[in-house]
């Protein structure tokens, strides 16, 4: 079935550095959904991309869509500790209404 | 508007007992998700549900699973006869009905088979 490859698994980073991590598919996506989870919490929505190409910004946060709408990113700049937890992407899938969950790539900053 | 609800929070069961996990959708939303996630792990799909319609239950263990979301009251998740490898967090999300819009998860249930 459909799959899409979320990478790196870990990034461990300083306080301050900047973050990113990719989500990529091997067939075209209509949408995708980023969302966010804390240790120990549930799935939390960020956002949702659209078009082609299409860059959306929150604060410290920046998401692409790929041109070929086949991957996306998520980078956050000058980390802050609010920012640990697992990032993950989630294509919806119109076969079936449903969203295709990456693995998560999960933030950690380092003592 | 009161989030996704599920309980309990957290379940301890027996070998060989029944778990029954309920949640209560967002108000308006018609359509329900389970996810099974374990430790640092990503989220596994379960089953897919509308009111009293199983849409999709592809990622359900055929044995000793079931789920139903019927016209009144909250949608329940049962495991029969839970083994240890159970054990997990499972996450409820109600989406609104038709488009392609974002889940709200609830706090999950963290089940515990001893």
């Amino acid at each position: 079935g459909q799959q899409v490859m979320q990478i790196p698994q870990y990034q461990h980073v300083q306080e301050g550095e900047d973050f990113t991590t990719y989500c990529n598919s091997s067939t075209t996506l209509s949408n995708i959904q980023w969302y966010k989870q804390r240790p120990g919490g549930h799935p939390v929505f960020l956002i949702q991309l659209v078009k082609s190409g299409e860059v959306k910004k929150q604060k410290r946060l920046t998401f692409q869509f790929g041109e070929a709408k086949k991957n996306s990113s998520l980078h956050i700049t000058a980390t802050q500790t609010t920012d640990v937890g697992t990032y993950f992407c989630a294509p919806y899938m119109d076969s079936n209404y449903q969203l295709i969950w990456g693995a998560g790539t999960k933030l950690i900053i380092k003592p | 508007n009161a989030g996704v609800m599920q309980n309990p929070r957290h379940l301890v069961r027996r070998r060989g007992q029944e778990a029954r996990l309920r949640c209560s959708p967002m108000k308006g939303h018609s359509h329900v998700y389970w996810y099974r996630q374990l430790p640092e792990e990503g989220l596994k799909f379960m089953v897919y549900l509308q009111k009293e319609n199983i849409i999709d239950e592809s990622g359900m263990p055929k044995e000793r699973f079931s789920a139903e979301f019927p016209k009144e009251g909250p949608s329940i998740l049962r495991i029969q006869q839970v083994v240890r490898g159970d054990s997990a967090a499972y996450f409820c999300a109600s989406s609104p009905p038709r488009g392609k819009y974002e889940q709200y998860f609830g706090p999950g249930t963290r089940l515990t088979v001893t």
